[in-house]
């Protein structure tokens, strides 16, 4: 069946520093990937997403470039704000659409201290 | 886009009694899905609830334990029955727009402690 791993947290950095969340998935067709963020006392939100190999998904300075070859959908951002501090769950679906079925990593909490 | 809203956000239980998640979209939705986050683990589908037809479980969740209503197409509730501490989690609904769109959006999300 599909998984997803992504590094354990908590992730503890200083404001502007670089920020990378990995992300390893294992699935049998051809899936969407995606990153949600959790911020404190919310809902998941859809962070960015690709569908298919070598896209890139980039929002509010996040990014993840869709590794068909390593299975890697790995989170980046260059400069992390206070304000960022959250957990962030990678996920996939192997549906047309993204319609069911979504997997999720276990979420990777960030802290970034000012 | 759309809101999600959910209650109760939080209670605690004593084991043997049942408690009713209620989830409110502000606008009409075909399906809603309903997620279990264990601590320290990953959001689990329970069940997939589509308006006018019975719940689809997935592995491992059964009927009898976690009923499901879909009375509209705007609101949705999940109960836990016959409570244990194995059920302390936080329960989540979510809900897909359309086929078209890859994105679901959540609620807030129910913290349960069974006691």
């Amino acid at each position: 069946g599909n998984s997803v791993t992504q590094m354990e947290g908590p992730v503890t950095l200083s404001e502007e520093a670089f920020l990378t969340i990995n992300c390893t998935y294992t699935a049998t067709g051809y899936p969407s990937l995606f990153w949600y963020v959790q911020y404190p006392g919310e809902g998941l939100q859809l962070l960015l997403k690709a569908t298919k190999a070598d896209d890139k998904g980039s929002n509010k300075g996040f990014e993840a470039t869709y590794r068909k070859e390593t299975t890697s959908f790995h989170l980046e951002k260059g400069s992390v704000q206070v304000s960022d501090s959250a957990v962030y769950f990678c996920a996939l679906s192997d549906q047309p659409g993204g319609y069911q079925k979504v997997t999720f990593g276990t979420g990777t909490k960030l802290q970034v201290i000012p | 886009s759309a809101v999600i809203s959910q209650k109760p956000s939080r209670d605690i239980c004593q084991r043997g009694t049942s408690l009713t998640i209620q989830c409110q979209v502000d606008s009409q939705v075909t399906m809603m899905f309903w997620y279990r986050q264990q601590p320290g683990q990953s959001l689990t589908l329970i069940a997939t609830a589509n308006q006018g037809s019975e719940a689809t479980y997935e592995s491992g969740f059964v009927i009898d334990k976690f009923p499901i209503s879909r009375p509209n197409l705007t609101f949705s509730t999940l109960t836990v029955s016959n409570m244990s501490p194995e059920d302390s989690s936080i329960y989540l609904c979510s809900v897909h727009l359309d086929s078209s769109s890859y994105e679901q959006y959540f609620g807030p999300g129910t913290r349960l402690t069974v006691t």
